[in-house]
């Protein structure tokens, strides 16, 4: 089966520029999570999916970071305005169970 | 919420040896268990998971135990071989029964088999 797909695969900005990521889930998949990975640190769950709801979003900084799940498939982050500190690897997780997630090759993010 | 520690941070061994991971949750409600590897500019691949109703997994080389009681769970890498030089992640979270709800990562463990 295909995997969890993602774009750009690398992005690089200025500080106060906006930037959206991409993720299409694995065909039949109805959770759908955003990871954060800051270089030398585990992931952190930015917000989470079940089919087009939110189920979690508690540790997304909602004054700059927005996410949506149209249709219950595809979903984007957004960050406006970026900061420095949003430097990372942006991981889109899918997962048929609510368990097993399969990851995307993420999104490297560079803010200057 | 949940919080997810992982020692040690760095571990080094010769191949043929033996690898133990060790981490504490603090959430009694986390019921699923799974363990993540991450080569060097990778997605995290699950390598092994267990749930709650269950003590230890084993799968060839690789084995997970989990002590509900004392909130801590281990990985064990037997006959440790240079491709499992990798990040290793410990998770928790609620499992299907509640959408896999409050997921979190612990900090991770650089693994390196020397040859």
């Amino acid at each position: 089966e295909a995997g969890v797909a993602q774009s750009p695969r690398y992005k690089i900005i200025e500080k106060r520029q906006s930037v959206a990521f991409w993720c299409n889930p694995i065909s039949g998949h109805a959770t759908l999570y955003w990871y954060q990975q800051i270089l030398g640190q585990g992931p952190k769950l930015l917000i989470q999916f079940q089919n087009n709801g939110v189920v979690d979003d508690s540790q997304l900084p909602k004054d700059r970071f927005s996410a949506e799940r149209l249709k219950g498939v595809d979903s984007t982050l957004k960050i406006q305005p970026a900061k420095l500190e949003d430097s990372a690897v942006y991981l889109c997780a899918s997962s048929y169970d609510g368990e097993t997630q399969y990851f995307g090759p993420g999104t490297r993010l560079l803010v200057l | 919420g949940e919080n997810v520690e992982q020692h040690p941070s760095t571990l080094s061994v010769q191949e043929g040896d033996s690898a133990v991971i060790k981490c504490t949750y603090s959430d009694s409600a986390s019921n699923y268990f799974p363990w993540y590897k991450q080569e060097l500019g990778k997605r995290p691949q699950l390598i092994i998971d267990i749930r709650s109703n269950v003590g230890e997994k084993k799968d060839q080389r690789i084995a997970v135990t989990l002590n509900k009681t004392a909130k801590h769970f281990s990985l064990h890498i037997t006959e440790t071989q240079p491709e499992d030089s990798a990040v290793y992640f410990c998770a928790a979270g609620e499992g299907i029964y509640n959408y896999g709800q409050n997921f979190v990562f612990g900090p991770g463990t650089r693994l390196s088999v020397l040859p």
